[in-house]
C-alpha cells in the first residue's frame, strides 16, 4: 500500500534554532517527493518538488533532501523564525498517477521566541 | 502568483441540505481537485477534473458530486449533507501535461453539518 509517513508528529524549537523534520514512503513507482508548508487557517503552500535524481533542493533557509535508495527524505530549516511556525507535509506522486498525491499527516512545527 | 479562490471561508448547514463549495483558479489550469482534511489525517482527494465537463473519481468520492463547466470553475457537491461530511474542503489546482508541476491551493473552506 503506497504511504508517506512523517515524524515527528510536532515539535518546539526556539527562535534561531535548526530543525529536520523527516519523511518515509513506500510509494512505487516513485515520481516525485514535495513538501509542502501549511499555516494555521491557510491552504498548503508548495517548497520544493524533487524527482528521482535529485538529492537535495533548497528554498532560502528551507532545504530537502532526498534519497529514493532508502525512500527518505527531510526537511531542514536553519535559523529558524516565528513564522515557521505551521504544518510541514510530505506528499509523494507515483508515476502511473502523477496528479494523484499521497499525503503525510504533517509535522506540526512551533517556534517560540 | 496563482490564485485559488473558494467562495467561503466557513459555512454552516444542515443534516439533508445540499450544499455547494465553489473554486475558482485565475492561471487558466487544466487541472483541479478536491480535498477534504481531517484532523491525524493527511489530505484525501475527492474528485479531480483534467479538463472542462470531465470528472473522475478520487479515494472518496461517495456522498459528493462535482461541476466543471468553465475552465476556471470548479464546484463540489454534497448532495445530501451528513455530518461525517463536517471537515476542512481544500480546493487546488495545477497545469497539464508536466508532472513535476505544484499543485496550488485555496485557502479552505471549513464546513459544519449540524
Amino acid at each position: 500500500k503506497n504511504q508517506v509517513e512523517q515524524s515527528p508528529q510536532s515539535l518546539i524549537i526556539l527562535e534561531g534554532k535548526n530543525c529536520t523534520l523527516q519523511c518515509n514512503y513506500t510509494v512505487s513507482p516513485f515520481s516525485n517527493l514535495r513538501w509542502y508548508k501549511q499555516d494555521t487557517g491557510r491552504g498548503p503552500v508548495s517548497l520544493t518538488i524533487m524527482t528521482f535524481s535529485e538529492n537535495t533542493k533548497s528554498n532560502g533557509r528551507y532545504t530537502a533532501t532526498l534519497d529514493a535508495d532508502t525512500k527518505q527524505s527531510s526537511l531542514h530549516i536553519t535559523a529558524s523564525q516565528l513564522s515557521d511556525s505551521a504544518s510541514y507535509i510530505c506528499v509523494v506522486s507515483t508515476i502511473r498517477e502523477t496528479d494523484k498525491l499521497i499525503f503525510g499527516t504533517g509535522t506540526r512545527l512551533q517556534v517560540f521566541p | 502568483d496563482v490564485k485559488v479562490t473558494q467562495s467561503s471561508r466557513y459555512l454552516v448547514k444542515r443534516t439533508g441540505e445540499k450544499v455547494f463549495l465553489e473554486c475558482v483558479q485565475d492561471m487558466d489550469h487544466e487541472n483541479m481537485f478536491w480535498y477534504r482534511q481531517d484532523p491525524g489525517l493527511g489530505l484525501r482527494l475527492i474528485y479531480f477534473s483534467y479538463d472542462v465537463k470531465m470528472k473522475e473519481k478520487g479515494d472518496i468520492p461517495e456522498g459528493y458530486s462535482v461541476s466543471r463547466e468553465k475552465k476556471e470553475r470548479f464546484s463540489l457537491i454534497l448532495e445530501s449533507a451528513s455530518t461525517n461530511q463536517t471537515s476542512m474542503y481544500l480546493c487546488a489546482s495545477s497545469g497539464q501535461g508536466v508532472s513535476n508541476q505544484p499543485q496550488h491551493f485555496g485557502d479552505g473552506t471549513r464546513l459544519s453539518i449540524l
